[in-house]
């Protein structure tokens, strides 16, 4: 599939700052956004998704924007715990699949 | 629901050799993924079925790697011969329905080719 960019790929914050994941994606097409948690030794896990009659959404400490005219989209994480720590995937679905960015790696230290 | 079964969770295999990947989807979803995993590449897509006809193919490295879904609760991935490149974790997800909807990962298959 087409490019998801991703930035930045390591992330350090302490615990009760924000933390904030950028996303870029190129095909038009796509109208499903989804954001992935990653902890070690396990599979990606659905945290949060907006699709594209939506600007933002909110999850209690976790919300995302989107803004399909620029064609970019981020996570902001609120007062983050150590359990944040772990690594983060934006995707794009312009069909079926999910294309995936790199990755951010999320370090919270108390 | 116990989500998605990956088996082995882990393999150590000789390069030439022959390895299974094995995938039990949630009960239900008509969609079926096979993703590989590297520092290097991230997360790639493999093969995509759907109600367990291959629809999408073209993420597969070449013709040593083939995967199969029988029926509507199991799938597998095949290296043969593998290489140590292909060492990577391997992972596969299943959803209800084609688009716009979550794909559930299995906790996925740690393949390291010696």
């Amino acid at each position: 599939g087409e490019n998801v960019e991703q930035h930045p790929s390591t992330l350090s914050v302490q615990e009760g700052d924000s933390a904030v994941i950028k996303c870029t994606y190129s095909d038009s097409a796509s109208n499903y956004f989804p954001w992935y948690k990653q902890e070690l030794g396990k599979g990606p896990q659905l945290i949060i998704d907006i699709r594209s009659n939506v600007g933002e959404k909110k999850d209690q400490r976790i919300a995302v924007t989107l803004n399909k005219t620029a064609k970019h989209f981020s996570l902001h994480i609120t007062e983050t715990q150590p359990e944040d720590s772990a690594v983060y995937f934006c995707a794009d679905s312009p069909g079926y699949a999910l294309n995936f960015g790199k990755g951010t790696s999320l370090l919270v230290t108390p | 629901d116990a989500g998605v079964i990956q088996s082995p969770r882990h393999e150590v295999t000789e390069m030439g050799q022959e390895v299974t990947l094995r995938c039990k989807p949630i009960s239900g979803h008509n969609s079926l993924f096979w993703y590989r995993q590297t520092m290097m590449r991230g997360l790639e897509l493999l093969i995509y079925f759907n109600n367990n006809v291959p629809i999408d193919d073209s993420g597969m490295p070449e013709d040593r790697f083939s995967a199969k879904m029988p029926n509507a609760s199991f799938s597998t991935l095949k290296i043969q011969p593998s290489e140590p490149r292909d060492s990577a974790v391997y992972f596969c997800a299943s959803k209800r329905g084609q688009e716009n909807t979550e794909a559930f990962f299995g906790q996925g298959t740690r393949l390291t080719v010696v």
